[in-house]
Formats: structure tokens, sequence, C-alpha cells
């Protein structure tokens, strides 16, 4: 079955700092790959997906990840974070099944300090 | 585009009783939905896949008795927890797959949070 590992559960960084988030999965088939994050009190929203074509995919706000396929990694990066970048951010990839449910990660908690 | 309510955003209830949670797609129409349980500072789990017409899909461990689905329109989806003990509470949150957009994305709700005293 497949997993997702998000290694870092807590980060906290300043302002400016930059990020980087590990994921990887453990799907060795054709993979559709996902970034959400959850601000304080609300729901979950898309940062980027990867679904074919250029491993590097830009999000909104700043974000990008890299798919690389020979490490089943597909780290979230920013270079510089503010501090409303505060949030749980969630790794997810899709089963690959006829529902493509979306397996989740543990989700890592970000806190940036001003 | 792409927006999905759920009702109530939360709900306390007693020991014994059954609370119903909406989900609706407001925009677009939903063959499919999910529904996911997230514990405080855990990730989420899916606990089934509500599918339009036709039973839902329950995860391994969730008890089909316990929490009903129905999905009885391309909009709306529903689940209820019966006989709700402590334990049930928790955040729910239902998530919509686009029947016209790409398979592989969902829209998440706002999530329910479920008290149980």
């Amino acid at each position: 079955a497949q997993s997702v590992s998000q290694h870092n559960h807590h980060v906290i960084l300043s302002e400016a700092a930059s990020l980087e988030l590990g994921c990887n999965y453990s799907y060795g088939g054709t993979v559709n790959l996902f970034w959400y994050v959850q601000y304080p009190g609300q729901h979950l929203q898309l940062l980027l997906k990867y679904f074919s074509g250029d491993p590097l995919v830009k999000g909104i706000k700043g974000f990008e990840a890299e798919f690389i396929k020979s490490k089943f990694s597909f780290n979230l990066r920013k270079p510089s974070v503010q501090w409303s970048d505060t949030a749980e951010y969630f790794c997810a990839v899709n089963d690959g099944g006829g529902y493509n449910k979306l397996i989740f990660g543990a989700g890592t908690r970000l806190a940036v300090h001003p | 585009g792409a927006v999905v309510s759920q009702h109530p955003s939360w709900v306390i209830c007693k020991s014994g009783t059954s609370v119903k949670i909406e989900c609706r797609s407001l925009d677009f129409q939903a063959t499919t939905m999910f529904w996911y349980r997230q514990f405080p500072k855990q990730s989420l789990m899916l606990m089934a896949t509500s599918n339009e017409g036709s039973k839902a899909t329950y995860e391994q461990g969730v008890e089909k008795d316990k929490f009903l689905i129905n999905h009885a329109s391309l909009t709306l989806s529903t689940l209820t927890v019966t006989s709700a003990h402590p334990e049930d509470s928790s955040f729910y949150i239902c998530s919509a797959r686009d029947s016209a957009g790409v398979a592989y994305e969902q829209y998440f709700g706002p999530g329910t949070r479920l008290t149980v005293t």
C-alpha cells in the first residue's frame, strides 16, 4: 500500500529564512503528488501539484516543489518565508486506484517568527 | 470556483445521540466525495469514499453502521455519526471531485468539529 512520510513534524523559522520540507512516498508506479496547506482555523488549500512533465513545480504564494523519481521524493521549498506562512503543511499522493484516493503524510507544523 | 461547504461547522451533542453532517459542492457536480477524520495535531485519515447513487466504500477499520454515508445527489453527501460517543469527537472534513474536472483533484470543505459530551 502507498504511504507518505514527512520527516519534519515541527519546523520553526525566522522570517526571510529559506524553507524545505521533506516528503517521501512509497508507491513505485505513476503518481500524482500534492502539497496542501492548512492555515490556523481554515480548511485545506492546494499549494501545488505534480501530474507529469517538468519535475519542478511552482505553486501559489512563492512555493515550489521538486519531484525526484529516483528518490521517491517531492520536497516543498520556499526561498524566503513570511510570518503569514505559519501553517500546517501536508504532502499527499493519490493511490492510483479507481477513486484516486489521497494518502496524506502526517503533516509538518511550520511556525515563522517575525 | 470549486467551493465545497460543510454544515454545521461545529456541533456539540450528547453521548448516544446521532449527528448528521452535510457536504455540498456549490459550483460543480461531484460524483465522488470523500470523508476524512482529523484528530488534533494529526493528519487526515480517509474514512470512506462516497459515490452518488451507490453505496459508500469504507476504509479498513471504519464501522459502516456507525458512520452512515448517503450521496443522494451530485452536489450533496451526508455523514451521520450514529450513537455518538466521546471517542467520536473529532474534526470531520469532506472533499469532492469535480465530475467534469481533473480526476485527481479534490476540493476540501472547511470541516466540522464534533464534540460528544
